[in-house]
């Protein structure tokens, strides 16, 4: 069974440009959550799916990030403009459905912002 | 909100020998799951193990096994006989009914010969 992919895997950009990460989750899972990992930090949840809706996106910085989950299955999570402090690890993980279901993460992208 | 302490940056226990993790939380919920996850330096988050607040049996995974003490809000983790694949980042995290993973800073776990 393939596990969660990502891509990239690593991404550096210059301030003020775009950037997305790509999230293919495994396969007959419902929710897919994306988190973002600072250095030195466990990972914050930045917005939850179950199937194409977004559930939970309490933490996620609306005036410059957006996700989507077209069809319930892949997703993407875009940053504009990205900023100096947006540089961290970007995971995806996904579980069967919410709630206490094992999620299982990808390897993560790691972004620059120089 | 949920809180997860885990107020070990560090610890180092030599091959073979066993180690303990200590994580503390916060919360106001009766019912809840905690989890150990283990973060190696390909970044991949991998569940270690998981208990179920309802239970008063401590998990436990082979080498690995959780001492849980609902009324302290204490989740520790003890490898025994540690080996050096087990060097990694190891996270304390709990979901309740928000469905949603709230993980600690981080142990940074090394293993010597």
């Amino acid at each position: 069974e393939a596990g969660v992919v990502q891509s990239p895997r690593y991404k550096i950009i210059e301030k003020k440009q775009p950037v997305a990460f790509w999230c293919n989750p495994i396969s007959g899972h419902n929710t897919l959550y994306w988190y973002r990992q600072n250095l030195g930090q466990g990972p914050e949840l930045l917005i939850r799916y179950e199937n194409e809706e977004a559930v939970d996106d309490s933490q996620l910085p609306k005036d410059r990030f957006s996700a989507e989950r077209l069809k319930g299955v892949d997703s993407t999570l875009k940053i504009q403009p990205a900023e100096l402090g947006d540089s961290a690890v970007y995971l995806c993980a996904s579980s069967y459905m919410g709630g206490a279901y094992e999620q299982y993460f990808g390897p993560g992208t790691r972004l620059t912002v120089t | 909100a949920q809180t997860v302490t885990q107020s070990q940056p560090e610890m180092s226990v030599q091959e073979a020998e066993t180690v303990t993790l200590s994580c503390t939380y916060d919360t106001s919920e009766s019912d809840y799951y905690l989890f150990w996850y283990k973060q190696p330096p390909s970044r991949q988050m991998i569940l270690v193990i998981r208990q179920e607040a309802y239970k008063q049996q401590n998990a436990t995974e082979n080498r690995f096994s959780v001492n849980f003490q609902k009324a302290a809000k204490s989740f520790s983790l003890k490898i025994s006989d540690s080996q050096l694949g087990d060097a990694a980042m190891y996270f304390c995290a709990y979901t309740g009914t928000a469905s949603k993973l709230t993980f600690g800073t981080g142990t940074r776990l090394q293993v010597t010969l």
